[in-house]
């Protein structure tokens, strides 16, 4: 199956800073790619959907501001957490589709946040 | 009502037994389906998927699909410990977003 990468897988940081979280497909191309948020024990909760070299399209209530998405590349794309506070901690996943319809989603390994 | 539906469990089954896991969807435009395997800590893995009515063989894994009753399900045969994690149903509708059920946990026991 395809494989789709994430870094850093963890990472702690201090209220205020800004965490930059990498995805990448590695064996193929991804026309999209999707953001997540799980919180513990709860489902997936899709945040924003986005499509190389265009603006991302964030789910109702998902700060655009707050978590800034790049797709700058058909192999790459970035969230950004700007601010963060405690209440951003969570398991962050990405996941990637090659394009065409009804593609099947392949999912990173998860970036773990945590902002003290 | 929900995109999709699944019982959240816990499900608890013998090692060796059939662990039968059960969604329903509300889009009848919905054109294909996945099943996802997340242990606990990790993100989802994708079993298998499922696009015609009927089913599905994949090892000890089988999907089977009925449209016209909006009803995916997912039989696991000769459960294993190792499968105990939580499955996820996916279906992707009409306009190409996939929805995520919220998942049915499954404790398969020695």
């Amino acid at each position: 199956g395809a494989v789709v990468s994430q870094h850093p897988s963890r990472v702690i940081c201090k209220s205020g800073t800004s965490v930059k979280i990498e995805c990448r497909s590695l064996d193929f191309q991804a026309t999209t790619m999707f953001w997540y948020r799980q919180f513990p024990k709860q489902s997936l909760m899709l945040m924003a959907t986005s499509n190389e070299g265009s603006k991302a399209t964030y789910e109702q209530g998902v700060e655009k501001d707050k978590f800034l998405i790049n797709h700058a590349s058909l192999t790459l794309s970035t969230l950004t957490v700007t601010s963060a506070h405690p209440e951003d901690s969570s398991f962050y996943i990405c996941s990637a589709r090659e394009g065409g319809f009804q593609e099947t989603q392949y999912f990173g390994p998860g970036t773990r946040l945590l902002v003290l | 009502q929900k995109e999709v539906e699944q019982n959240s469990g816990p499900l608890s089954v013998p090692e060796g037994a059939i662990a039968s896991l059960n969604c329903t969807y509300s889009d009848r435009g919905s054109q294909s389906f996945f099943w996802y395997r997340q242990y606990s800590g990790k993100s989802p893995e994708l079993i298998m998927f499922i696009y015609s009515n009927g089913d599905k063989e994949d090892g000890r894994f089988t999907a089977q699909l009925n449209k016209a009753s909006q009803y995916v399900s997912l039989l696991i045969r000769d459960s294993q410990p190792s499968d105990s994690a939580t499955y996820l149903c996916a279906v992707n509708g009409w306009n190409n977003d996939m929805r995520f059920g919220a998942g049915t946990r499954l404790t398969v026991k020695p």
